[in-house]
C-alpha cells in the first residue's frame, strides 16, 4: 500500500547542515516533493524531483533520491533559525499525478 | 502562478453548530482541488478531492461534506460540528499537467468548543 515515513524530530546547530530523510513504498511514484510548514501557516513547496532523477540542487537545498531503496533526503546547508519548521515529504501517483501521499512531517529545530 | 484564498483564518464554533469554510483559487483554470485536515502536531489527512464542478470524491466518511459550485471555488461544510472536528483545515490545488505540485492556502484553524 501507499505509505511515506519520516523521523518526527531533528535538532541541529545553527550553521550546520540538516539532513531530513524519507522513505516511500510506491515504486510507481512520478514526482517526490518537499514542503515546509511554519507555525500557523499552510504548506510551502520547497522543491521536487522527478522519479528518474537522482539529485537536484537549488541554492542551500539538495535533494537526493535513491529509487532502488525508495529513499529521499533533503539536505539544508548552513541551517539558519528561520529554517525551523515542519518538513513534509510527499509522493504523487496516478495517471496524472493527482494522488498525493504525505509523510507525517519532521519537526526541525535549529539551536543557536 | 496559482493563489489560494481561504477564509476565515480562525474560527471558534460550539458543538452542534454548522460550518462553512470557503476556498477560492486564482491563476488557473479547471484545477484539481483538495481539502486536508491537520490535527495538532500531526500529519495531513485528505478529506475531499475534486476534479471538476460538482465532482467530489470523499476519502474519509464523517460528518463533513464538500461542494464545488464553481470551477475555482471549493466549500467544506458540516450540518453539526463535533469536538473531533477541531483542527487545521487546508485547501490545496494543482494544475492538470503531471508535473504540477500541490499549492496550499494559509489554512483555517477551527476550534469546536
Amino acid at each position: 500500500g501507499e505509505d511515506v515515513e519520516q523521523s518526527l524530530f531533528l535538532s541541529v546547530r545553527e550553521g550546520d547542515s540538516s539532513v531530513i530523510n524519507c522513505t516511500y513504498t510506491d515504486s510507481s511514484s512520478t514526482y517526490l516533493y518537499w514542503y515546509k510548514q511554519e507555525p500557523g501557516a499552510g504548506l510551502q513547496l520547497l522543491t521536487y524531483i522527478f522519479s528518474n532523477m537522482d539529485m537536484k540542487q537549488d541554492q542551500r537545498l539538495t535533494v537526493l533520491l535513491n529509487k532502488k531503496d525508495k529513499h529521499l533526503s533533503l539536505r539544508i546547508a548552513d541551517t539558519q533559525t528561520g529554517d525551523s519548521a515542519i518538513y513534509f515529504c510527499a509522493e504523487s501517483m496516478g495517471n496524472y499525478g493527482q494522488n498525493f501521499v504525505f509523510g507525517p512531517g519532521t519537526r526541525l529545530s535549529v539551536l543557536p | 502562478s496559482q493563489t489560494i484564498h481561504q477564509w476565515p483564518a480562525t474560527l471558534v464554533q460550539p458543538v452542534g453548530s454548522p460550518l462553512s469554510l470557503e476556498c477560492t483559487v486564482e491563476g488557473t483554470s479547471n484545477p484539481n482541488l483538495y481539502w486536508y485536515r491537520q490535527a495538532a502536531g500531526r500529519g495531513l489527512q485528505l478529506l475531499f478531492y475534486s476534479v471538476g464542478i460538482g465532482q467530489i470524491s470523499s476519502e474519509v466518511p464523517q460528518n463533513l461534506s464538500a461542494s464545488r459550485p464553481q470551477d475555482r471555488q471549493f466549500i467544506l461544510s458540516s450540518k453539526k460540528l463535533l469536538l473531533s472536528d477541531s483542527g487545521f483545515y487546508l485547501c490545496a490545488c494543482r494544475g492538470l499537467v503531471s508535473v504540477s505540485p500541490l499549492h496550499f492556502g494559509n489554512g483555517t484553524r477551527l476550534t469546536v468548543t
